[in-house]
C-alpha cells in the first residue's frame, strides 16, 4: 500500500528564517510526486511536480527535491504570505491505478 | 484560461437529504477528480471520471455517486446524508489522456450536514 508521511506536522518560523519540509514515501515505482499549498477553506494550489530521484524544481522562495525515498520542499527566507498547508502526494506507476494519495500536510506559519 | 469552477461554494443539509455538487473542469481536462477532506482523515479520494466514464473509484460507501457529462463538465451526489459527511468536496482535473498528469483544484464546496 502506498503511503505518504509528511513532517513536521506543524512549523513556525520567523520572516527570514529558512527551513525545510519532508515528505517520505513508499510506494510500487514512483509515476509522479506533487507538491500542493493550500489556504484555509480553498482548494490546493499546485505548485510542483517531480518524476525521478535528482530533480528539482524552483518557485520563488521554494525549491522541491526528489530521492528515491523522499522530497524536501526547501523554503527560503520566508515571508508571512508563504504561511499556509503544504500538501505532498505520490503517485505510482505500477498497477495502471491513477489514485495519487496525499500526506497529511504540514501547516506552516511564518511570523513578521 | 479559467481554471476549476465549482458550485455550490457552501451547502447547509440536514440529515437523510442528498445533495448534489458540480464541478467545470479547466478548458480542454478531460480528467475529474473528486476528492473529500476532513481534519481527521485528510484527503480522500472519491472517484475519477474520464471521458464519461468512471475510470477509478475509492473506498467509499454506495451512497456517493458521480457522473460525467460530454462537455466534461462533472456531477457528484450524496444520498442519505449523514453528518459525518460534512467536509469540504474538492475537485480536481487534468488532460486525463495519460495517467500521472498535474491535478488542478477548484475551490472546492463546503457541506455542512446538520
Amino acid at each position: 500500500e502506498d503511503q505518504v508521511t509528511q513532517s513536521p506536522e506543524a512549523l513556525r518560523l520567523q520572516e527570514g528564517e529558512s527551513s525545510s519540509l519532508n515528505c517520505s514515501y513508499t510506494v510500487s515505482g514512483l509515476r509522479g510526486l506533487f507538491w500542493y499549498r493550500q489556504d484555509p477553506g480553498k482548494g490546493p494550489e499546485f505548485l510542483f511536480t517531480l518524476y525521478s530521484a535528482g530533480e528539482e524544481k524552483e518557485k520563488e522562495r521554494l525549491k522541491a527535491t526528489l530521492t528515491k525515498k523522499e522530497s524536501f520542499l526547501h523554503i527560503t527566507a520566508p515571508k508571512p504570505e508563504d504561511s499556509a498547508t503544504y500538501l505532498c502526494a505520490v503517485q505510482a506507476a505500477s498497477g495502471g491505478s491513477y489514485i495519487p494519495t496525499f500526506g497529511r500536510g504540514t501547516s506552516l506559519i511564518v511570523h513578521p | 484560461k479559467a481554471g476549476v469552477t465549482q458550485t455550490p461554494r457552501y451547502l447547509i443539509k440536514t440529515r437523510g437529504q442528498q445533495v448534489t455538487l458540480s464541478c467545470s473542469p479547466i478548458s480542454g481536462h478531460r480528467s475529474v477528480s473528486w476528492y473529500q477532506q476532513t481534519p481527521g482523515q485528510g484527503l480522500q479520494f472519491l472517484f475519477e471520471y474520464f471521458s464519461e466514464t468512471q475510470r477509478n473509484k475509492g473506498n467509499f460507501p454506495g451512497r456517493f455517486s458521480g457522473r460525467q457529462f460530454s462537455n466534461s463538465r462533472s456531477e457528484m451526489n450524496v444520498s442519505t446524508l449523514e453528518l459525518g459527511d460534512s467536509a469540504l468536496y474538492l475537485c480536481a482535473s487534468s488532460g486525463g489522456a495519460s495517467s500521472g498528469e498535474t491535478q488542478y483544484f477548484g475551490p472546492g464546496t463546503r457541506l455542512l450536514v446538520l
